[in-house]
């Protein structure tokens, strides 16, 4: 099973581009994240998906949009990029049943804006 | 307001001791507590977790302790290897579904086991 795969691996915008980040996982979980990593700061919720059709505001939500129009899918999308989010973002997933809470998450996809 | 915290961004171990990573907590209500391990250019993957009715949870080499009353956990290595040498999150939720499910991330510590 491939778990848990982000596309782009990489990317360079300019200030004021859009694009768009695909996740995609293949282990049928009902949960799905996005989160960003910037050096000191750990792992920052931006937003998540408790279902198919249904999307939600992390903590730090601002400058991002998502969807989830299947199951599998989470896309990240970024309207109008800003230096701010140069960052390594990474795609999650879990079973709604996950006693733990465990996440599977994706390799990353490392985002600069210049 | 830092829920999880990780004081300390750095621990340098020799081969074959002891590491040990610590996290403090301020949430009273969070119930599951996971250590989480990453390398570089790999995305984080589950190392151990517990219960917070359990003060103790023991995977091979991998030991985490929780002091409720102190509101701190800390994760084992023994013996450390140098390919234990990552960072090292851990992270906290506080119930079951929805927006409470979600896990609330330490900023990691990096853990060099130097050989």
């Amino acid at each position: 099973n491939a778990g848990v795969t982000q596309t782009p691996k990489f990317r360079v915008l300019k200030t004021g581009q859009s694009m768009t980040l695909l996740c995609a996982q293949d282990m049928n979980h009902e949960y799905m994240y996005w989160y960003r990593q910037d050096p000191g700061m750990g792992l920052r919720l931006i937003h998540y998906s408790v279902g198919e059709g249904t999307t939600a505001k992390g903590e730090v939500p601002d400058g991002y949009n998502v969807s989830r129009l299947k199951k599998q899918n989470f896309l990240l999308g970024l309207e109008s990029a800003a230096p701010s989010q140069t960052s390594v973002y990474f795609c999650a997933s879990k079973f709604r049943q996950a006693t733990t809470g465990e996440l599977f998450f994706g390799e990353g996809s490392r985002l600069t804006v210049l | 307001d830092q829920q999880v915290k990780q004081n300390s961004p750095s621990l340098s171990v020799q081969e074959g001791r002891i590491s040990i990573l610590n996290c403090d907590y301020t949430n009273s209500m969070f119930d599951y507590f996971l250590w989480y391990k990453k390398y570089p250019a790999e995305g984080p993957t589950f190392l151990i977790s517990i219960s917070s009715i359990k003060d103790k949870n023991e995977d091979g080499r991998f030991t985490v302790f929780l002091n409720k009353s102190a509101k701190h956990l800390s994760l084992h290595i023994v013996p450390s290897q140098p390919g234990d040498s990552a960072v090292y999150f851990c992270a906290a939720r506080r119930g079951y579904g929805g927006s409470q499910g979600n896990l609330i991330f330490g900023k990691g510590t990096k853990l060099s086991v130097k050989p």
